[in-house]
């Protein structure tokens, strides 16, 4: 079975500030990880996702994740926060056994400080 | 760009009533499912469909069915509607096969009162 944890249900970061948001996952075989974004009475948006190969992702909105197999983690990071970054973040996990389904996280609510 | 779209952004029911929820893709996408999402819970599995006529069980499926007559179209039903069943449910789509994105919904917020 796969599973993600979300550790912080909340993490506040002062704008210009670097921000992390952390994910820890597992399944059987080789990972596949997600991040979403959700804004006020929306649905979810893609932001990145590792399937395979550099283990720093780059994706939408100056966001970047890095995959660290050792950990198990897989870390939302950016390097100087806007407030316009307050959101619902949520972590996913898919495994390589030719499974479509994705295990998402509780998520955590990021909010940055002007 | 993949459009997902849902029947109704808010709806209110009242409990034993039958509740339909309907989600159309554009972008011609083998997979679709629909989660409900709680806070603290996160995004939950009721059912997804990998194809016309086939659907599979996700983790949360007692009280739902779904149907999908058409590719671009996925419908949740709730056969007789309870309070607990009050929630955001978030409908996606994705291309056929493992390690695809699956593209989101806005989302249709119910009450069941």
């Amino acid at each position: 079975a796969q599973s993600v944890a979300q550790p912080e249900d909340q993490v506040n970061v002062a704008e210009g500030n670097p921000l992390t948001v952390k994910c820890t996952y597992s399944v059987s075989g080789n990972p596949y990880l997600f991040w979403y974004v959700q804004y006020p009475n929306r649905g979810l948006q893609f932001l990145l996702k590792y399937i395979t190969g550099d283990n720093l992702v780059k994706g939408s909105y100056g966001f970047e994740a890095e995959f660290n197999k050792s950990q198990t983690s897989f870390h939302l990071k950016k390097p100087s926060a806007l407030v316009s970054d307050s959101a619902l973040y949520f972590c996913a996990v898919g495994d390589s056994f030719g499974n479509e389904k994705l295990t998402f996280g509780t998520g955590t609510r990021l909010t940055i400080i002007p | 760009d993949v459009k997902v779209t849902q029947s109704s952004r808010y709806l209110v029911k009242r409990t034993g009533e039958k509740v339909f929820l309907e989600c159309v893709q554009d972008m011609d996408h083998e997979n679709m499912f629909w989660y409900r999402q709680d806070p603290g819970l996160g995004l939950r599995l009721i059912y997804f469909s990998y194809d016309v006529k086939m659907k599979e069980k996700g983790d949360i499926p007692e009280g739902y069915s779904v149907s999908r007559e058409k590719k671009e179209r996925f419908s949740l039903i709730l056969e007789s509607a309870s309070t607990n069943q009050t929630s955001m449910y978030l409908c996606a789509s994705s291309p056929g096969g493992s390690k695809e994105t699956q593209y989101f919904g806005p989302g249709t917020r119910l009450l069941v009162l």
